[in-house]
């Protein structure tokens, strides 16, 4: 069975870092683009960018280039979504998603998410 | 870029069919995928290449895409249907989701 497990939830002071993780099991996670997917309060869903974990070929949505640094660990399995200083703003729900690798580019595995929040 | 429109809400009685859809410029030469996300859970998929079904997607739905919109229809609707829905395509090496429609069954 194909699992994605994301690490806990986070609370954050504005300016602070943080590094979130997705652990892939069940598949050959490294063959996979990995997506992330943020979902802020009563919205809907905004896709961040991707990572090939085999070779950390990164794509990101312009909107978040230079905001987040997508990265990966193909020896355990786990990619990660950090950032160097926080706002308030990036108080959302975040997940993972495994691309499919059939025609369409659908998402066909998703982690549980990761609620960030970031307060003063 | 790629937009993709979705109504924000839709409304329909038990075992009636709901008709939910999803707007783009020339999506019929996309795939269109669907996902459904019910309060505090995951989005899972529901339908994938416009009309497939993943294993343990109920057989009352299905999904079409045709000219400017791509449709995701449930037949005799339930109770548990109740939920947001995402359309998504794939655009220029970006994944693009529509803004979610949200299904209430009363």
């Amino acid at each position: 069975e194909v699992q994605l497990v994301q690490s806990g939830a986070e609370v954050k002071k504005p300016g602070e870092s943080l590094k979130i993780s997705c652990e892939g099991s069940g598949h050959s996670f490294n063959t996979y683009w990995i997506g992330w997917v943020r979902q802020m309060p009563g919205k809907g869903l905004e896709w961040m960018g991707r990572i090939y974990p085999a070779d950390s070929n990164t794509r990101y949505r312009p909107s978040f280039q230079g905001q987040v640094t997508i990265s990966a660990d193909k020896s355990i399995s786990t990619a990660y979504l950090q950032w160097s200083s926080l706002r308030a703003s990036d108080t959302a729900m975040y997940y993972c998603a495994r691309l499919s690798s059939a025609a369409g580019n659908f998402f066909d595995s998703w982690g549980q998410g990761t609620q960030v929040t970031v307060s003063s | 870029s790629y937009e993709l429109t979705q109504a924000p809400s839709v409304s329909v009685s038990p075992g009636q069919t709901a008709s939910i859809t999803c707007s783009g410029a020339n999506v019929e030469d996309k795939y269109v995928s669907w996902y459904q996300q019910k309060p505090g859970q995951s989005p899972l998929l529901v339908i994938y290449q416009d009309t497939k079904r993943p294993s343990g997607t109920p057989e009352r739905f299905s999904g079409s895409n045709s000219g400017n919109t791509a449709t995701l229809t449930i037949s005799g609707t339930q109770a548990l249907d109740e939920a947001d829905y995402y359309c998504q395509a794939w655009d220029s090496n970006t994944v693009v989701f529509g803004g979610g429609t949200k299904l209430t069954v009363l």
